[in-house]
């Protein structure tokens, strides 16, 4: 069964508004989940590492204001695109590491598209 | 950072065999991964092997590694239509960062 969930699946904003994108670890604590995005036709893109009780890291490039992480809990992350704009739209995807497997497991994304 | 590069199409027929290629350049890594996306959807874990293994084979699937050369395959034996997709290439770092290549779009025909 599913590993990781993210909610919503699909989401359409207006440029200026902010959209948050919910992912999930099911049945397991993950301290450290990862955040991805990825353009059309395009490979996945590290963004941020996202690690329970301390801020996230951020990739290179990546403005850390633009993209709110947030791991309040053992099987939360949240990633808030603020004052979205056409060219954030984009899919999301978030990943989780399982302690003790050396494994990530990747949820279904999220696709954002901004008008 | 990592490079990771493979070819971006493969067209195989019904019942063949496909290979994948991978190149990588950071010696050091630990783990290699092969995952699957199909149209709309998240990645799908294939399989994975460890840095100190040539092969690992799971049913269908063989992955080959050959570290001297930084080379890494998928074959996928018997290849059916429901294996279209696109299989990306990942690398991790020792911080568990992945890299990942741009992706190889197989497309199955009749």
């Amino acid at each position: 069964g599913a590993v990781v969930s993210q909610h919503p699946s699909r989401v359409i904003c207006k440029s200026g508004t902010s959209v948050k994108i919910e992912c999930r670890s099911l049945d397991f604590q993950a301290t450290t989940m990862f955040w991805y995005r990825q353009f059309p036709k395009q490979s996945l893109m590290l963004m941020a590492t996202s690690n329970e009780g301390s801020k996230a890291t951020y990739e290179q490039g990546v403005e850390k204001d633009k993209f709110l992480i947030n791991h309040a809990s053992l099987t939360l992350s949240t990633l808030t695109v603020t004052s979205a704009h056409p060219e954030d739209s984009s899919f999301y995807i978030c990943s989780v590491i399982l302690a003790g497997v050396e494994t990530q497991y990747f949820g279904p994304g999220t696709r954002l598209l901004v008008l | 950072g990592e490079d990771v590069e493979q070819s971006l199409f493969l067209s195989v027929r019904e019942g063949d065999s496909s290979v994948i290629n991978c190149t990588y350049t950071d010696s050091s890594s630990t783990y290699l991964y092969w995952y699957k996306q199909e149209p709309g959807a998240g990645l799908q874990l294939l399989t994975y092997i460890f840095s100190n293994m040539d092969m690992k084979q799971d049913q269908r699937l063989t992955v080959l590694l050959n570290k001297k050369d930084k080379h890494l395959s998928l074959r996928i034996a018997d290849t059916q239509t429901g294996d279209s997709a696109i299989y990306f290439c990942a690398v991790r770092s020792n911080d568990y960062k992945l890299s990942f290549g741009a992706g190889t779009t197989v497309t199955v025909r009749a």
